[in-house]
This record gives structure tokens, sequence and C-alpha cells, in this order.
């Protein structure tokens, strides 16, 4: 069975600081994909980035940056300078094919609720 | 604009009664889903179709029920069987239901039984 945990279920910063959500993963799957997704107040889920598990390369777009790590099972993401717009609640998500209908499913983990404080 | 339309956003029904929430999409995805999500609580599956007229049950699909008949369009119906229907539902759609597709969401619905 798939688990995502997000063991920080609430951070405050103040404002430009960096900021860093912790994730991490169980699956026995080879092949796999992880995601972050941002949800603000408005409940709508916004797609923040894709990682497939052979790609192990680190990522940064702009003040977003994500590290991947096999041997310890964990996607971070971390916001550098952090703003007030990026008060929301990130949730990180596994996809591993389910077997039986030859389709990928998502696993999400419960979520980290940012605020960042002016 | 493409994007994914759920309505109506609140929703208030009697316990009891069956209740449908609708989904549509205009991004000529293959693949759509139904999540429900719960105070402190991540996204759960309820169900998903990978392709028109076909469907299959996610983690919690007891007391809820889907169909798809037209590729844009993925309603879900809340039944009195649902013991807890109270919570927020979102509709998503992906290209395919491959591990490369990320899945689009819509603005959630927002459903109180009392």
């Amino acid at each position: 069975a798939q688990k995502v945990t997000q063991a920080q279920t609430e951070i405050s910063v103040v404002e430009k600081e960096d900021v860093t959500l912790d994730c991490v993963y169980e699956t026995r799957d080879t092949t796999y994909y992880l995601f972050w997704y941002k949800q603000p107040p408005s409940g709508e889920l916004v797609f923040l980035i894709r990682r497939n598990s052979f790609d192990e390369q680190n990522e940064i777009s702009g003040r977003y940056s994500w590290n991947f790590q096999k041997s310890t099972s964990s996607f971070n993401f971390t916001i550098t300078a952090s703003q007030v717009v990026d008060s929301a609640v990130y949730f990180c998500a596994l996809s591993v094919e389910d077997s039986g209908a030859g389709s990928y499913q998502l696993t999400f983990g419960k979520g980290t609720k940012l605020s960042v404080i002016p | 604009d493409g994007g994914i339309t759920q309505s109506p956003k609140y929703l208030f029904r009697k316990e009891g009664q069956n209740v449908t929430l609708s989904c549509e999409q205009n991004l000529n995805h293959d693949a759509m889903y139904w999540y429900r999500q719960d105070p402190g609580q991540g996204l759960r599956l309820i169900y998903y179709s990978q392709i028109v007229n076909d469907f299959q049950k996610g983690d919690i699909a007891e007391g809820y029920s889907v169909s798809r008949e037209k590729k844009e369009s993925f309603p879900l119906t809340v039944t009195s069987a649902q013991k807890n229907p109270t919570a927020f539902y979102l509709c998503a759609s992906s290209l395919t239901s491959g591990g490369l597709s990320e899945q689009y969401f819509g603005p959630g619905t927002r459903l109180t039984v009392t």
C-alpha cells in the first residue's frame, strides 16, 4: 500500500523567511510519480510540480525548489523569501499504477498549512 | 477559457435525500476523478473514470454513485446510504490516467447535510 506523510500540520513564518515543507512517501513500486499541489483558501488545488522516480534532479522554479531523495524517500519543498500570497495548504501526493485497472492513482498526504505573516 | 466547472459551490440537503454534484470539463481530458476532503485531511478518491462509459471505485466509494455518459461530464450522486456526507468534494481531470498526467482540479462543492 502507498502512503504519504506530511509531518508538519501547520507552519507559520514571517514574510521573507525561507520555509521547507517535508514529504515522506512509502511504496514498493519502482516506477512512481510525486506531485506537489497548492490549495489556497478558495479551495481549488493548483498543480506545482511532478517528478518521476527515475529523475532525482532537484528543480528550481523562481522562489520554489524541490529536493527529491530516493535514499530517504523524501520529496521536500522549499519556498525562498516567502510572501503572504504563499499562504495556503500544500499537499504532497504519490502516484503509482493500479495494476488491476491499468491506471495511476494519487495518494495524498494530509497537507501542511502554511501561514506567512506580514 | 479551458477548465473544470463544479456547481454549485455550496449545497445544503436534508438527511435521507440523494444529491447530485455536477462536474464539467472542456479540456478534452479522457480521465476524470472525484475526491472527498474532510477538515485537516488529505484528499480521498471516491470514483474515477478513464474513458466514457467506464468508471471504477476508489478508496471510499460506498454510498456514492457516478456516471460517465459524455466525455465532458462526470456527475457524482451522494446517496442516503452515505453515512457522513458533509464534506468538500473536488472533481479533477487529466489528459490520460497515466502517471505522467497531472490532474487539474475544479473549485469544489461544499456539501452540508443536516
